[in-house]
């Protein structure tokens, strides 16, 4: 079945660092999505990838979709404490998993002031 | 604001006693689905409905079940809850699927088996 790994798991930096998650498919995704999730709260959907290379920004987020729709990033220019939170990348592919969400791993940011 | 309800936020129950967790949208998606999260983990998909259509995980223990009676409204059922269910469950929705498959999520029903 489809797999997506994410790494790092932890990542601690000082305010005003920057942070980059990665995240890597076993398999083609039709489209790749990334949600926030504060402590305690739910995933938030950031926003969904679906062309090959695309690259999309939010303010100080950086979203990037491989050239083979396998592998995605998400960077963020000078963190800040609101940043705190555990970052999911989640592919949808074909297939018998199509249009469902396989969920990375996670990566939990710790941002010091 | 239209958004997606789950109650409750915290359950508490007895090792084997059945548990019903609800979720409730008016964002009036199509599909409506159903994750289990355990602490420091990913939501892990347990199943989902696209309208009345009900599709199982293949590793979705027998103990869950689920029930769709009307577009806004699903519900989790764990006949026979085990300890290692004690989990967050989160119900999802999205309008469609493939690419317009944006899920919003609930708060999330706690689940505590003792």
């Amino acid at each position: 079945g489809q797999q997506v790994m994410q790494i790092p798991q932890y990542q601690h930096v000082q305010e005003g660092e920057d942070f980059t998650t990665y995240c890597n498919s076993s398999t083609t995704l039709s489209n790749i999505q990334w949600y926030k999730q504060r402590p305690g709260g739910h995933p938030v959907f950031l926003i969904q990838l679906v062309k090959s290379g695309e690259v999309k920004k939010q303010k100080r987020l950086t979203f990037q979709f491989g050239e083979a729709k396998k592998n995605s990033s998400l960077h963020i220019t000078a963190t800040q404490t609101t940043d705190v939170g555990t970052y999911f990348c989640a592919g949808s592919g074909g297939g018998t998993s199509y249009g469902k969400l396989t969920f990375g791993q996670g990566t939990i940011l710790t941002v010091h002031p | 604001d239209a958004m997606v309800i789950q109650n409750p936020r915290y359950q508490v129950t007895q090792f084997g006693k059945p548990v019903t967790l609800s979720c409730s949208q008016t964002l009036n998606h199509n599909v409506m689905y159903w994750y289990q999260q355990k602490s420091s983990q990913a939501p892990k998909l347990l199943f989902h409905y696209y309208d009345k259509d009900f599709n199982n995980e293949a590793d979705t223990p027998d103990n869950f079940q689920s029930r769709r009676p009307n577009t806004s409204f699903c519900f989790l059922d764990i006949r026979s809850p085990g300890l290692g269910d004690a989990a967050m469950y989160l119900c999802a929705t999205s309008r469609g699927m493939g690419e317009w498959n944006e899920q919003f999520f609930g708060p999330g029903t706690r689940l505590t088996v003792l």
